[in-house]
């Protein structure tokens, strides 16, 4: 069965600094996708970066990136230039292509210190 | 901006009571999702829909129930509201492939006395 790990339950970054929040999935697919979402206090979850599995570039969108190594099975994102919005709930996830499966972790807790 | 609305988005209610928690989409997505979400911690799936007419429990058991007669309506009903349901509620919705993104609702944050 897949799994996604965040083993950090929560991070801190001083503003304007750069952050790397980690994220470990199993499976035996070869044909996937990897998401990062953010969930900001009480306000609505969001789609922050996506990856296909069958590319091999890093996904990248503004301030986000990815570090996405598909032979260790890991897909760990990138915050540069950290603002004080970016604090909130940090969820990796895993989805099968084509089919319900869509898993998440247990989400990693940002803090960005002014 | 998704186009997914939950009502209500607080919700106080007596123990005993039959409960509907209300998630549209008008982006005419097929896949549907219920995740129970306590603040901060991590994603429960409860129900989750492939579109009109299907309905499938997730992973998480659930005294819920769902229905999809409409592809832009997934409602959850809870028949007896117990202490133990109150949590957050998402509703999330997914149009397939190329993208399989999730599109998430507000969320409706349910208190059973």
């Amino acid at each position: 069965a897949q799994t996604v790990t965040q083993s950090q339950p929560e991070m801190s970054v001083q503003e304007a600094e750069t952050v790397t929040l980690s994220c470990t999935y199993d499976t035996s697919e070869s044909d996937y996708y990897l998401f990062w979402y953010k969930q900001p206090p009480s306000r609505q979850m969001i789609l922050v970066i996506r990856q296909e599995a069958y590319k091999q570039q890093n996904a990248t969108e503004n301030r986000f990136s990815v570090n996405f190594q598909k032979a260790a099975k890991s897909f760990s994102l990138k915050i540069s230039d950290s603002q004080l919005g970016d604090a909130a709930m940090y969820f990796c996830a895993y989805s099968d292509s084509g089919t319900y499966k869509y898993i998440f972790g247990t989400g990693t807790r940002l803090k960005v210190l002014a | 901006e998704a186009d997914i609305y939950q009502t209500p988005r607080y919700l106080v209610i007596g123990t005993g009571k039959k409960i509907t928690l209300e998630c549209s989409q008008t982006m005419g997505h097929d896949k549907m999702y219920w995740y129970q979400q306590d603040p901060g911690m991590e994603l429960h799936l409860i129900h989750y829909s492939y579109g009109v007419n299907s309905t499938e429990k997730g992973d998480l058991s659930s005294e819920s129930t769902v229905s999809r007669i409409r592809t832009e309506h997934f409602p959850l009903t809870l028949e007896s509201a117990r202490p133990s349901h109150t949590s957050q509620y998402l509703c999330a919705s997914n149009p397939g492939l190329p993208k399989e993104t999730q599109y998430f609702g507000p969320g409706t944050r349910l208190l059973v006395l």
